[in-house]
């Protein structure tokens, strides 16, 4: 079975902090992907990163990094100085590689609040 | 501008009155996809489609019905509306490679009463 575990229901940090949201993940596939997506009050889901199984580099981009641990089945994602603007609800997600449906499984999501 | 386009932002219907939520993306995909987001429940996959008259069930297809008759446009019917059918949907595209991320659609919150 897979399985994408969000534990962090709400974080919520004051602007500056930095944070860390974590996803860990369960599959049995040797060959799988990960994806994490941003949620805005707004609504729509925004795609952030993609990282394949074979591909333990972390990745940073501007204020983001996103740290991938097979050997804890972990792609945490970290937000450097916080900024009200990050408050969002944000989704870690896994596709396997068999079969023809692309489909995501998700986790359930981190909301995270930047105060002021 | 790259973008999945879905109508309606959002809806309020009566239960058993069909309505249909276009969807409509313009990077020439051949994969789209249907979820809805339900509180405690995340985002479930309800149809998918890998190309144009080729589509199939997800996770949970009951009381929905799509079509896929062109490349672009992938609407999601609902025949007979009912309240456990409240929900925000997304409709998502991406190539069919595997590893290629899907962008989505605005979302449509229906609400059925």
């Amino acid at each position: 079975a897979q399985k994408v575990t969000q534990a962090q229901t709400e974080i919520s940090v004051v602007e500056k902090e930095d944070v860390t949201l974590d996803c860990v993940y369960e599959t049995r596939d040797t060959t799988y992907y990960l994806f994490w997506y941003k949620q805005p009050p707004s609504g729509e889901l925004v795609f952030l990163i993609r990282r394949n199984s074979f591909d333990e580099q972390n990745e940073i981009s501007g204020r983001y990094s996103w740290n991938f641990q097979k050997s804890t089945s972990s792609f945490n994602f970290t937000i450097t100085a916080s900024q009200v603007v990050d408050s969002a609800v944000y989704f870690c997600a896994l596709r396997n590689n068999a079969g023809n449906n692309r489909k995501l499984i998700w986790g359930l999501g981190t909301s995270l609040a930047v105060n002021p | 501008e790259a973008q999945v386009t879905q109508n309606p932002r959002y809806l309020i219907t009566v239960t058993g009155k069909k309505l249909t939520v276009t969807c409509s993306q313009n990077m020439n995909h051949e994969y789209m996809s249907w979820y809805r987001q339900d509180p405690g429940l995340g985002l479930r996959q309800i149809y998918y489609s890998m190309n144009v008259e080729v589509t199939d069930k997800g996770d949970v297809p009951e009381g929905y019905k799509v079509s896929r008759k062109e490349k672009r446009n992938f609407p999601l019917i609902l025949e007979s509306p009912s309240p456990n059918q409240t929900s925000l949907y997304f409709c998502a595209s991406s190539m069919t490679g595997v590893n290629t991320e899907a962008f989505f659609g605005q979302g449509t919150r229906l609400t059925v009463v």
